[in-house]
């Protein structure tokens, strides 16, 4: 069965650059790669979305390879307010099922 | 817009009753998602919608689920009966299409005793 696959956790600290990874390598053809952001007792939030090469907004950037098979999410000088759950979410197979990764748990330390 | 909508937001009842959760999705979104959340599996799509027609339904867990969206503006999701393993938080999401980013309600957290 197609999965999707995280970093359980990662610890890191104020001002660096996180970067996670998530692993899809039956992504449907013609489907975004979403990243989402959770914090606890709250319903998830958008944070990007991209197709192929680069995206960049005002909060993170998304970097995908070109046999898309994995994703990058890269949060630029972190702050104790980004400590939350990161998930990818994905559209796999002929189907297109919507599947959502696992989920890494980010801690930022001051 | 107030957002995605989500009632109740807590529910506690005891194994074998009825549960129903509702949820009015953001005015103008084409697709409507139900997931549910617990620590063992994650977040789980349980059924999607677009334009009231659900369009995929193998994340219901069994025939005790059901959704319907009726309506552009409203969408249930009905567990009969409920059973103690069904306690989890239930979030409704909308997106303008089903490719779009999702627009999450606060969840309903449920408690079957």
């Amino acid at each position: 069965l197609a999965k999707t696959t995280q970093p359980i956790s990662m610890d890191s600290y104020e001002g660096q650059e996180v970067n996670i990874t998530c692993s899809h390598n039956n992504i449907a053809t013609n489907d975004y790669i979403t990243w989402y952001q959770q914090f606890p007792s709250q319903g998830p939030r958008f944070i990007i979305q991209g197709y192929k090469t680069k995206v960049t907004n005002e909060v993170a950037s998304l970097f995908i390879p070109a046999d898309r098979k994995s994703s990058t999410l890269s949060l630029p000088r972190v702050s104790l307010s980004d400590t939350a759950v990161y998930y990818c979410l994905v559209g796999v197979g002929s189907s297109y099922k919507l599947i959502f990764g696992s989920g890494t748990r980010l801690l930022v330390r001051p | 817009d107030a957002g995605v909508i989500q009632s109740p937001r807590h529910e506690v009842t005891e194994m074998g009753q009825e549960v129903t959760l509702r949820c009015k999705p953001i005015s103008g979104h084409n697709s409507l998602f139900w997931y549910r959340q617990t620590m063992m599996r994650g977040l789980e799509l349980l059924i999607y919608f677009n334009n009231n027609v659900p369009i995929d339904d193998s994340g219901m867990p069994e025939d005790r689920f059901s959704a319907k969206m009726p309506n552009a503006s409203f969408s249930t999701l009905k567990i009969q009966p409920s059973e103690p393993r069904d306690s989890a938080v239930y979030f409704c999401a909308s997106s303008y299409t089903s490719y779009n980013e999702q627009f999450f309600g606060p969840g309903t957290r449920l408690t079957v005793l």
